[in-house]
């Protein structure tokens, strides 16, 4: 099974500033995807990672705010810019291997 | 558009008592049911899909697709049990779509 760690585990920032979360897989995954879990609500999508080119984003997100990169199998970035403290969420990365759908920790941003 | 909906956001049982957790779905194509479940201070695991049609910790769980359902269940809860649990779906594309999730607790 797919092992997936995710960097920083938390953080506080200020609002106007930008956090990067790394995404590490420990074997190459098919597909990996980027979720958002605000306080008390369920998981949302936030896009899909797609190796090699543009992020693919659902409805209600956007590159400007959320870029993504994917430059191989096993690693990806998701960067939360100019926040808010509407964007205090825990931001899970996942992976899918053998058909079946591993998470990493989480990481739990608090923006003051 | 797909989605998922779990009516109780907390259940509690006591040990050794049935337990169920609601989901209802919909899809217009034909989806993939899961249920999730994350325990205290541990990351999100797959419990079990509609697929697999295995038993996992004593959970069953039957899609339904008359009455689009996929209900989680256990004949004898335990403490262990204790957890959030999420049922979710998905499609062609692979991502998931998740129920608002239930916490169910198990009291000694």
């Amino acid at each position: 099974s797919a092992v997936i760690s995710q960097k920083p585990s938390r953080d506080i920032c200020q609002r106007g500033t930008s956090l990067t979360i790394q995404c590490q897989v420990d074997s190459q995954v098919t597909m990996m995807f980027w979720y958002r879990q605000q306080p008390g609500q369920s998981l949302t999508l936030i896009a899909t990672a797609n190796q090699g080119s543009e992020a693919t984003y659902e409805s209600g997100f956007v590159i400007d705010k959320f870029p993504i990169s994917r430059p191989n199998l096993t690693f990806s970035t998701l960067t939360v810019s100019n926040m808010s403290p509407e964007d205090s969420s825990i931001y899970l990365c996942s992976g899918i291997e053998a058909a079946e759908q591993y998470f990493g920790p989480g990481t739990r941003l608090t923006v003051t | 558009a797909q989605r998922v909906t779990q009516p109780e956001k907390l259940l509690s049982v006591f040990k050794g008592a049935p337990v169920e957790l609601k989901c209802n779905y919909s899809y217009s194509g034909s989806p993939e049911l899961f249920w999730y479940v994350q325990y205290s201070r541990q990351r999100l695991q797959l419990l079990l899909r509609h697929i697999s049609r295995e038993s996992i910790k004593g959970f069953t769980a039957d899609l339904n697709k008359g009455e689009t359902s996929f209900h989680l269940k256990k004949p004898f809860a335990q403490e262990e049990d204790s957890a959030m649990y999420y049922c979710a779906l998905t499609g062609s594309a692979r991502q998931l779509t998740f129920g608002s999730g239930t916490q169910l607790t198990v009291l000694p």
